[in-house]
């Protein structure tokens, strides 16, 4: 079983949709959670960082985590074309700079 | 300001033969990350250098992989008899400190052995 696991996709939605992106751990030990966007033949940027669990809000997305059931979401709101884009999860314990990442999940937004 | 820099883009090589990849980091930035990115999967961690602190190697997968950096600036990634399943994209990051979870990627360089 994979440390961390992620749906790879691919998801097609109209423009304007919600985007749903999840991402499933086994190691308790994580505390920092992220999400990248990696647009193709281009290195990961980072799009969300939450602390343990909770909800954080930026603009269009939100990054949700649920430590208790070892799982966290990002939902990206009215969605553009410009959201097309394999989005990364990654997780790591506090103070570590190994991040774990997922295999990330292919989104494309249809105009 | 400037980004990470990685070269080269793309590398065709033949199997057994050895590459050196490189990667430039954000000025300033003291640590620097190697992951490499095989298709459909996660990002593996590689190697990570703080400083002038000895470097965290143990996510190189055999001993034909090696790294070096110079201080902070430059670092080398050299992979020796290179094999097919070395085949993937390398990532180079950096940040600002350790234990920084904000890290910065360059586009990669492509690796394909034939």
């Amino acid at each position: 079983q994979k440390e961390v696991e992620q749906d790879p996709g691919p998801l097609s939605v109209p423009e304007g949709a919600i985007v749903s992106l999840n991402c499933t751990y086994s190691n308790s030990a994580f505390q920092y959670f992220m999400w990248y966007r990696q647009y193709s033949r281009k290195g990961p940027e980072l799009l969300m960082y939450t602390y343990s669990s909770g909800n954080k809000e930026d603009g269009r997305f939100t990054a949700q985590v649920d430590k208790s059931s070892k799982y966290i979401s990002l939902f990206i709101r009215d969605s553009q074309p410009s959201d097309s884009a394999t989005y990364l999860c990654a997780m790591s314990p506090s103070n570590d700079y190994k991040l774990s990442f997922g295999a990330g999940t292919t989104v494309t937004v249809r105009a | 300001g400037a980004g990470v820099s990685q070269s080269p883009s793309n590398k065709v090589t033949e199997k057994g033969k050895d590459v050196e990849l490189r990667c430039d980091p954000i000025s300033g930035h003291t640590a620097l990350y190697w992951y490499r990115q095989r298709l459909g999967q996660g990002l593996e961690f590689l190697i990570y250098f703080q400083g002038n602190s000895a470097p965290d190697k143990s996510g190189l997968p055999s001993d034909r992989f090696s790294a070096e950096r110079t201080g902070e600036s430059v670092s080398t990634l050299t992979i020796q008899r290179t094999q097919q399943e070395d085949s993937a994209v390398y990532l180079c990051a950096s940040s600002e400190s350790s234990g920084d979870y904000e890290q910065y990627f360059g586009p990669g360089t492509r690796l394909t052995v034939t």
